[in-house]
């Protein structure tokens, strides 16, 4: 079963504009992580955050985590083209092994 | 450094037939899992690997045999392949064993007839 809910599904967004994604997740976490995925390739991982950790700035990137309301946000600061992609979150609690992930947000950033 | 390698990109097989999804990586890496991407369920966790000789199951295995005789090969096979089983498969690789980022292949998109 899903482990994070990425929300909105779907944004589309003009060239330079900042994008914004939510995950929300259920149970508690060791870390939280975001990956890219381009039409037709594999994921590529963007940032890590801890869960003793509330901010991380990674580029144009800023991922926050609020582990009292179970949930982290992704900016991407002014927008380009080439960031049309999915983006996930992905979530991994204690000693376990397994990185669950959400069903995405398809980012459209329009020229 | 190639990375994570997948093989085949491509395949199409019918009902009832078995393959082998290979899956190499090059980065001494401990942690190997396989994944699989359908529309709308996003990604889901077959099998897993924290060392060589060493699997375990993820969320969805039924179907699905997995080895790992050495570090940088990790092997995904299909026993009797099916419908249900037409997916996009990736490989992932982690230097970390716990939840660390994961490195992917471009995957193998697979149609079972």
């Amino acid at each position: 079963s899903q482990q994070g809910e990425e929300d909105p599904q779907a944004l589309s967004i003009q060239e330079g504009e900042n994008a914004t994604m939510n995950c929300s997740y259920k149970t508690s976490i060791n870390n939280l992580q975001w990956y890219r995925q381009n039409s037709g390739r594999g994921l590529v991982h963007l940032i890590l955050i801890r869960s003793n950790e509330r901010e991380k700035h990674s580029g144009r990137l800023r991922v926050t985590l609020d582990t009292s309301k179970k949930s982290s946000s992704l900016l991407i600061t002014a927008s380009r083209a080439a960031d049309t992609a999915s983006y996930f979150c992905a979530t991994g609690g204690g000693s376990n092994y397994k990185l669950t992930f959400g069903k995405g947000t398809l980012l459209t950033v329009n020229p | 450094n190639a990375g994570v390698t997948q093989t085949p990109k491509f395949q199409v097989l019918k009902t009832g037939q078995s393959m082998t999804l290979q899956c190499a990586q090059d980065m001494n890496h401990e942690y190997m899992s396989w994944y699989r991407q359908d529309p709308g369920m996003g990604l889901r966790l077959i099998h897993y690997s924290v060392g060589a000789g060493i699997t375990d199951q993820g969320e969805v295995p039924n179907g699905y045999n997995v080895s790992r005789s050495t570090t940088e090969d990790f092997p995904l096979r299909l026993l009797s392949a099916a419908p249900s089983q037409t997916s996009v498969y990736f490989c992932a690789s982690s230097p970390r064993l716990y939840t660390g980022e994961l490195f992917f292949g471009e995957g193998s998109r697979l149609t079972v007839l």
